[in-house]
């Protein structure tokens, strides 16, 4: 969706390293989400974002930490890269004031591989 | 492309059959459900959603079912296409300490043949 971009699209690093991974929207929505992806598994939330202000964690937020730093961006910190955070990471963003508030938009997704 | 699960169950149809692909969820609180697909090196995109008041909901090409009695969610797509191949889940919407949170399935594969 191009209304939901992710940089970098693919990142190679080795454990120990901080990485950060980067979401813009041009929705104008409030809400901003980052998800896991493994393989044989769904989604999996690691923090959420209702407005710049406000930063909540999901089910896995351990070792990861965020930065709502503008409503139209949300970044996503792997403080010390293990390589059990290699995934493919989601960035995804709803807007409260619609009749479907749950309808979440998804970016193209980051491959992050952890050497 | 992205290799989004090596382990999906998958599903394989030809050309122009339907499709039915079932999920179970697990919360018989949730209110609103959506299928997602997600094709290889991309996000999810939605497809449909039904809210749980409904049993039945249809858009172009597919037809979303619910069942509250058994929690069980299907998404059928008609006269299917070899554009329809990709990773499909069903997501719940559920409550967790006052924030509503989509919990997503682990997804089928379905692949088109022509």
């Amino acid at each position: 969706d191009a209304d939901v971009t992710q940089t970098p699209r693919n990142r190679i690093t080795k454990t120990g390293k901080r990485i950060m991974l980067e979401c813009s929207q041009t929705k104008g929505h409030d809400r901003m989400y980052w998800y896991r992806q493994d393989p044989g598994l769904g989604l999996r939330l690691i923090y959420y974002s209702f407005d710049v202000k406000d930063i909540n964690k999901g089910e896995i937020s351990d070792g990861y930490s965020v930065s709502r730093q503008a409503q139209a961006k949300f970044s996503l910190s792997l403080e010390s890269a293990i390589p059990n955070q290699t995934a493919l990471y989601f960035c995804a963003t709803s807007d409260f004031g619609t009749s479907t508030p749950d309808e979440q938009f998804f970016g193209p997704g980051t491959r992050l591989t952890v050497l | 492309g992205e290799s989004v699960g090596l382990h999906l169950p998958t599903l394989s149809v030809q050309e122009g059959d339907n499709s039915i692909i079932n999920c179970a969820y697990s919360n018989s609180a949730s209110d609103y459900f959506i299928w997602y697909k997600q094709e290889s090196g991309k996000g999810p995109q939605f497809i449909i959603d039904i809210r749980s008041n409904m049993d039945k909901r249809q858009g172009q090409r597919v037809t979303v079912l619910l069942n509250k009695t058994v929690k069980h969610l299907s998404l059928q797509i008609a006269a299917t296409q070899p554009g329809d191949s990709a990773v499909y889940f069903c997501a719940e919407n559920i409550e967790d300490t006052g924030f509503q949170k989509l919990v997503f399935g682990t997804g089928t594969r379905l692949l088109v043949s022509p």
